[in-house]
């Protein structure tokens, strides 16, 4: 079975400070590993993914992410948040070998502050 | 550019009252799916299809039915309607890519209150 964990709920920060949103993952095999955005009334958008390759991945927006195998991490960072940044972000996990059926975290919501 | 296509966006319904969701996407992609959002539960999966003709079950696929009506729509039916059901709705399309991995677009969500 393959899960993921975003122990935060929300975050907040002060536009122009950088920001961390947090997620951990459980997969059995090689991890396949998305973030989604979710703007007010709005389906998801893909951010950046990571699926095999340099350990920092460059996304949307000036999102990235750092995979670290030995923690079982995918933290989403960006160097200077922004205020349009605020929404609700998603880590999503599969195992590679696998069918497309990703797992999904519950979400956390960033609100940057001005 | 229209991409994923759902409707309705709202919809109320009585206990016991059935309702289809309509999805539709114009990107002729082959795999498209259901899923459902509450809060504090993230995405789940509640139906997904592969390709035209076939389905399969997600994680939450009990009181849904599903429909590939062609490699365009797939839609969701409530067929008995119950407070638990009471989501946002949204359908997903997704292109592979030959590396190996995938990029799911989604519609704009359908809000379904069950009373």
């Amino acid at each position: 079975a393959q899960s993921v964990a975003q122990p935060e709920d929300q975050v907040n920060v002060a536009e122009g400070n950088p920001l961390t949103v947090k997620c951990t993952y459980s997969v059995s095999g090689n991890p396949y590993l998305f973030w989604y955005v979710q703007y007010p009334n709005r389906g998801l958008q893909f951010l950046l993914k990571y699926i095999t390759g340099d350990n920092l991945v460059k996304g949307s927006y000036g999102f990235e992410a750092e995979f670290n195998k030995s923690q079982t991490s995918f933290h989403l960072k960006k160097p200077s948040a922004l205020v349009s940044d605020s929404a609700l972000y998603f880590c999503a996990v599969r195992d590679g070998g696998s069918n497309y059926k990703l797992t999904f975290g519950k979400g956390t919501l960033l609100t940057v502050n001005p | 550019n229209a991409g994923v296509t759902q409707t309705p966006k709202f919809q109320v319904l009585k206990t016991g009252q059935s309702m289809t969701l309509q999805c539709a996407q114009d990107m002729n992609h082959n795999s498209m799916y259901w899923y459902r959002q509450d809060p504090g539960m993230g995405l789940r999966l509640i139906y997904y299809s592969a390709s035209e003709g076939t389905t399969d079950k997600g994680e939450v696929p009990n009181g849904y039915n599903v429909s590939r009506l062609n490699k365009r729509e797939f839609s969701l039916r409530l067929e008995s309607a119950a407070p638990s059901q009471t989501s946002v709705y949204f359908c997903a399309s997704n292109i592979h890519f030959s590396q190996g991995w995938e990029k799911l677009f989604f519609g704009s969500g359908t809000q379904l209150s069950v009373l």
